[in-house]
């Protein structure tokens, strides 16, 4: 089945700079890469996502990569703020197959210090 | 529009006894998936359900473990014996039809076994 790996599992970033985390998945079949932000206490929720047909999608400060190739997906906070702090995950799925489960990354805590 | 309801927010039980876990999704969303977040970890999947039937239960991780959904909306997770390592967030997220990609995640329940 597919197995989704995300680093770093922490980061600290200053107010201001990117921050960029990772994630890598298994199946070559898995076409739909969403990322949640989750904030202390807080359920899950969906801030982006990309399908494998695109290479890159950007939201304002947040940005998506994909690189199917080497079965890597990227986000890209640009000039963080505090408010950006919280668990970020990363996720995997084929919904070509019907109501296959998200399988997710471990999360990556990312402090933004002001 | 109402969000995803668990109830309840909060439960502390001793071990041993059994548990029910109560989901409200979205009004109209038909899947349904169950989620379970132990301190400082990852999503892990449980169980989801298509309707009333749940195709997958490769998730769960134990026979003290089911759940049930009725009338395509509520479901419950049920755990028997409690143990200490059942101790975590259950969290309950919903789809759309024709959209299992679009994950609603409902506030979850902090289950706390003493």
């Amino acid at each position: 089945g597919e197995n989704v790996e995300q680093h770093p599992s922490t980061l600290s970033v200053q107010e201001g700079d990117s921050a960029v985390i990772k994630c890598t998945y298994s199946d070559s079949a898995s076409n739909y890469f969403p990322w949640y932000k989750q904030e202390l206490g807080k359920r899950p929720q969906l801030i982006i996502d990309i399908r494998s047909n695109v290479g890159e999608k950007k939201d304002q400060r947040i940005a998506v990569t994909l690189n199917k190739t080497a079965k890597h997906f990227s986000l890209h906070i640009t000039e963080t703020q505090p408010e950006d702090s919280a668990v970020y995950f990363c996720a995997a799925s084929k919904p070509q197959l019907r109501n296959t489960p998200l399988v997710f990354g471990k999360g990556t805590r990312l402090s933004v210090i002001a | 529009g109402a969000g995803v309801s668990q109830s309840p927010s909060n439960k502390v039980t001793e071990k041993g006894k059994d548990v029910e876990l109560r989901c409200d999704p979205i009004s109209g969303h038909t899947a349904l998936y169950w989620y379970r977040q132990s301190l400082g970890q990852g999503l892990e999947f449980l169980i989801y359900f298509q309707g009333n039937s749940a195709p997958d239960k490769s998730g769960l991780p134990s026979d003290r473990f089911s759940a049930e959904r009725t009338g395509g909306s509520v479901s419950t997770l049920t755990i028997q014996r409690t143990q200490q390592e059942d101790s975590a967030v259950y969290l309950c997220a919903s789809s759309p039809p024709g959209r299992s990609y679009e994950q609603y995640f409902g506030p979850g329940t902090r289950l706390t076994v003493t």
